[in-house]
């Protein structure tokens, strides 16, 4: 049963414009939800995260919206930049309480393209 | 800092065979874990560790071992290597509960 979900395997947009990239999850013990951005070769790298408490997080150009009763959190960057090209990967972890080591239930992933 | 660093980078066994995965950081990080990358599943939790001496298993731990003698080194080992271990295997470590998991550059393993 996979707990966490993107449902978009890629998505493609243009330089300039809005990456929207979804992601769903059906357990409501998460409480704590990150985005990490992979490369080609390389591992994942943390981009951003939201706590259950909070409806949106903002960093530059990427903005974080968790809608807890949806159980649906998303990823915008604005303005979009041929360097964003990249897999993204949303994860949610719990609190458990103070046990769970804050473990990771990753998505499947969303390939973003954005051309110049 | 050379953070989360794993080797090799690329590993090809016949079934049956044993090796060992390592990873290793110079953070200081308590918390580190393995977690395997396949085609439309996302990363999956092998095992993770807490500290040195401390280690549980995560959502698919059949199949690997693995032990934590000290801070900065956190080995995986397949006993007797399956094709469905043929993987992506990635590395992480963080500071401390809830804080951000660093990952190493992963080892690609194919298991004939």
């Amino acid at each position: 049963d996979q707990q966490v979900k993107q449902n978009s395997p890629s998505l493609s947009v243009q330089e300039g414009r809005i990456s929207i990239l979804n992601c769903d999850y059906t357990n409501s013990m998460f409480d704590y939800f990150l985005w990490y951005k992979k490369y080609p070769a390389e591992g994942p790298t943390f981009l951003i995260s939201i706590s259950s408490i909070k409806d949106k997080n903002e960093d530059g150009r990427f903005t974080v919206f968790l809608n807890k009763s949806a159980k649906h959190l998303s990823l915008h960057i604005v303005p979009s930049q041929p360097g964003d090209s990249a897999v993204y990967f949303c994860a949610a972890s719990e609190d458990a309480g103070g046990t769970s080591y804050g473990k990771l239930t990753f998505g499947q992933g969303t390939i973003l393209t954005v051309h110049p | 800092n050379a953070g989360v660093t794993q080797t090799p980078k690329f590993q090809v066994l016949k079934t049956g065979q044993s090796m060992t995965l390592q990873c290793a950081q110079d953070m200081n990080h308590e918390y580190m874990s393995w977690y395997r990358q396949d085609p439309g599943m996302g990363l999956r939790l092998i095992h993770y560790s807490v500290g040195a001496g401390i280690t549980d298993q995560g959502e698919v731990p059949n199949g690997y071992n693995v032990s934590r003698s000290t801070t900065e080194d956190f080995p995986l080992r397949l006993l007797s290597a399956a094709p469905s271990q043929t993987s992506v295997y990635f590395c992480a470590s963080s500071l401390g509960l809830f804080e951000t998991q660093y990952f190493g550059p992963g080892t690609r393993l194919l298991v004939l």
